[in-house]
C-alpha cells in the first residue's frame, strides 16, 4: 500500500536557522505530493504540492520542496525560520484509482526558539 | 477565497449518542472528504463522497457513515458514538481533478463521554 513517512515528531530549530522537514513516500509511479500546515486551533492550508511538472516546487511562506524520485523523497525547507512557522506540518501522497485519495504522514511539529 | 465550514467548533456528547458533523463549501466543488486526526497518527480517511448522493469509504468508516444530499453539504453520522470516536474531525473539498488541491474547514473536535 502506498503511504508517507515523516521522519521527527518534533524538530526544533532557532529563528534563523534552516528548516528541513523530511518526508520519504512509496508508490509504484510518480504521485502527487503534497506539504499542509496546521496551525493551532486551525484546519489545514496548503503550502505546496507537486504535480509532475517542475521537481523544485516553491510554495507560500518561503518554503519549497524538491521532488526526488531516485530517493522517493519530498523534503521540505525552508532558508530561515521564523516564528510564525512554528506550526504542525503533514506531508500527503494520492492514492488510489485516479489518485483520488490522500494518505498523510503522522506529521512533524516545528518548534521555533528566538 | 474558497470557504469550508464546519456546523460545531467543539462537541461533547455522551457514549450511545447519534451525533451529525455537518461541513458546507461555497466553491462548487465535486469531491468532500471526512478525516479524523489523532495525535501520532496524522489525518486518517474516514469516507469520500465524488459527486451528490455518491459515496466511497476511506480506511476507517465503521462506526461511521455519510450523507451527500446536496453538493454544498457533506455529512459524517455516528449511529452510536463511543469513546473511541473522540477525536478531531475535518473535512474538506476539491475540484474533481486529483492534482487540486484540498481545502480544509476549521475541525470540530468532539468528545464522547
Amino acid at each position: 500500500a502506498q503511504s508517507v513517512t515523516q521522519l521527527g515528531s518534533h524538530v526544533s530549530v532557532s529563528e534563523g536557522a534552516l528548516v528541513l522537514l523530511r518526508c520519504n513516500y512509496s508508490s509504484s509511479v510518480p504521485p502527487y505530493l503534497f506539504w499542509y500546515v496546521q496551525y493551532p486551533n486551525q484546519g489545514l492550508q496548503l503550502l505546496l504540492k507537486y504535480t509532475s511538472a517542475a521537481t523544485l516546487v516553491k510554495g507560500i511562506n518561503g518554503f519549497e520542496a524538491e521532488f526526488k524520485k531516485s530517493e522517493t523523497s519530498f523534503h521540505l525547507t525552508k532558508p530561515s525560520a521564523h516564528m510564525r512557522d512554528a506550526a504542525e506540518y503533514f506531508c500527503a501522497v494520492s492514492v488510489g484509482e485516479g489518485f483520488q485519495k490522500l494518505v498523510f504522514g503522522t506529521g512533524t511539529r516545528l518548534l521555533v526558539s528566538p | 477565497d474558497v470557504k469550508v465550514t464546519q456546523s460545531s467548533r467543539y462537541l461533547v456528547k455522551r457514549t450511545g449518542e447519534k451525533v451529525f458533523l455537518e461541513c458546507v463549501q461555497d466553491m462548487d466543488h465535486e469531491n468532500m472528504f471526512w478525516y479524523r486526526q489523532d495525535p501520532g497518527l496524522g489525518l486518517r480517511l474516514i469516507y469520500f463522497s465524488y459527486d451528490v448522493k455518491m459515496k466511497e469509504k476511506g480506511d476507517i468508516p465503521e462506526g461511521y457513515s455519510v450523507s451527500r444530499e446536496k453538493k454544498e453539504r457533506f455529512s459524517l453520522i455516528l449511529e452510536s458514538a463511543s469513546t473511541n470516536q473522540t477525536s478531531m474531525y475535518l473535512c474538506a473539498s476539491r475540484p474533481s481533478r486529483a492534482q487540486e488541491t484540498q481545502y480544509f474547514g476549521p475541525g470540530t473536535r468532539l468528545l464522547v463521554l
